[in-house]
């Protein structure tokens, strides 16, 4: 079973910081990386799939990278909106299995 | 607009089995797509438990493997999740969802808390 490790697991931040949350992955095996932000009480929103395409509707500050083992979703210039946890999400493609890292939880300074 | 709506019991007892259903609005789940049930114990992260296709073919994760069932009435319009067996570390919130490119689940229910309480 693939396993996703995110650093930090928790980050404190001021408007304006650009942020950069990594996820690892512990193998390299074909699939697909999403990124999610999740807000108190609310359901996960997608941010970006196949690791650095921008789901409709989110901000382009939002942006994702990597492949293998490592990938990244950066924040350019975080705004008030934006803080809150972020959840990766790998789909390994055979046996299709579900995975999601541990989560990065984004704090004012 | 695609919309989500989780609905089952908030309380179940250990060892008897837990149901949800999600009911879908705005698209045709016999039109494609693959849909899953995700879960987060309070305080805690997400956990992807199963995923169904429209045709039937069931995803599971094999840490819930056994005491899990998905499946989709395209009739409904809705499919739903069982767990068998509860215990007190299967309280969480049950989220369903919509997969779309890679999985990427792109449209989510608002969530139905479920509690394992005798």
């Amino acid at each position: 079973d693939i396993q996703l490790t995110q650093s930090p697991s928790f980050l404190s931040a001021s408007v304006g910081d650009r942020v950069t949350i990594t996820c690892r992955a512990s193998q390299a095996v074909d699939g697909y990386l999403a990124w999610y932000q999740q807000k108190p009480g609310k359901a996960p929103k997608l941010l970006i799939y196949g690791a650095s395409t921008l789901q409709s509707g989110v901000p382009s500050r939002f942006s994702g990278s990597g492949s293998g083992t490592e990938f990244t979703l950066t924040v350019s210039s975080l705004q008030p909106e934006d803080f809150a946890t972020y959840y990766c999400q790998y789909l390994t493609s055979y046996p299709r299995e579900v995975t999601f890292g541990g989560g990065t939880k984004v704090e004012i300074k | 607009q695609v919309q989500l709506q989780e609905s089952g019991p908030g309380l179940v007892k250990p060892s008897e089995t837990l149901s949800l259903n999600c009911s879908v609005s705005g698209y045709s789940i016999s039109s494609g797509h693959y849909w899953a049930w995700v879960r987060q114990p309070p305080g805690k992260g997400l956990e992807w438990i199963a995923t169904v296709y429209q045709n039937g073919f069931t995803y599971y994760n094999p840490s819930l493997k056994g005491r899990v069932t998905i499946f989709a009435d395209t009739s409904k319009n809705q499919f739903s999740l069982k767990v068998s067996s509860v215990t007190a570390a299967d309280t969480a919130v049950y989220y369903c969802a919509r997969c779309g490119s890679g999985w990427s689940m792109d449209f989510w229910g608002q969530g139905t808390l479920v509690s394992v309480s005798p």
